[in-house]
């Protein structure tokens, strides 16, 4: 059984730091291409950035969303089966669950973790 | 461009059928047959319906179907059940490892 497991979340201050987690299991991990996707609470969801299966130069490919660029990290160790969400320069806007998704069938997001809440706030 | 454009509710008796559509631009719905539809209840993760356009993981009934024409998806449920009400939303996939979503939209079953 597929299972996506995201830790880390939590209340932080604006502007510090905070890294997101997710553990992946029941299929191998280094096949697949993995995301995270936000959603403020009660809003609609927002694709926040995706990665290949791996970063080397044969096979990575990073994307990030223009509100996270240049602040958030992605980042996998696929030898541990977990993908990360290294968070910078957070803003209170950044506030919202983060859930952590396989991309599989036909570049969808086939499994999704339960999420993961960050609020960022003074 | 912030998000695909989606009705924010649609309704309809059980039994009936409805549609949502799916509005983007000839970047990212226009240009690729990457587009999946996400069923959300409240509390839980998404749930993927439909990807590449119209076609259902297994598990999925044949009540969902989704088609493509242009910039517009969109997502027809049949037959509907008191348990298809929730938040439906779009994606596509854009170009240069980026993806897009749409606003979500609220289905009602009467």
């Amino acid at each position: 059984e597929v299972q996506l497991v995201e830790s880390g979340g939590g209340l932080v201050q604006p502007g510090r730091s905070l890294r997101l987690s997710c553990a992946a299991s029941g299929f191998t991990f280094d096949n697949y291409a993995m995301q995270w996707v936000r959603q403020v609470p009660g809003k609609g969801l927002e694709w926040v950035s995706g990665m290949s299966w791996s970063t080397n130069w044969n096979g990575g490919s990073i994307g990030y969303a223009d509100s996270v660029k240049g602040r958030f990290t992605i980042s996998r160790d696929n030898a541990k089966n977990s993908l990360y969400l290294q968070m910078n320069s957070l803003r209170p806007e950044d506030t919202a669950i983060y859930y952590c998704a396989r991309r599989g069938l036909g570049l969808a997001n086939d499994y999704w973790g339960q999420g993961s809440l960050v609020t960022v706030s003074s | 461009q912030s998000a695909l454009t989606q009705p924010p509710s649609a309704s309809g008796s059980p039994g009936q059928s409805i549609t949502i559509s799916c509005t983007g631009t000839s970047s990212d719905i226009g240009n690729y047959n990457y587009v999946s539809w996400y069923q959300q209840h409240p509390g839980k993760a998404p749930k993927l319906m439909i990807y590449e356009v119209n076609k259902r993981p297994s598990g999925v009934p044949d009540r969902f179907s989704a088609s493509k024409s242009g910039n517009t998806a969109s997502l027809t449920v049949s037959g509907l059940q008191a348990e298809d009400e929730a938040d439906y939303y779009c994606s596509s996939y854009r170009g240069s490892d980026k993806y897009i979503f749409g606003g979500g939209t609220k289905l009602t079953v009467l």
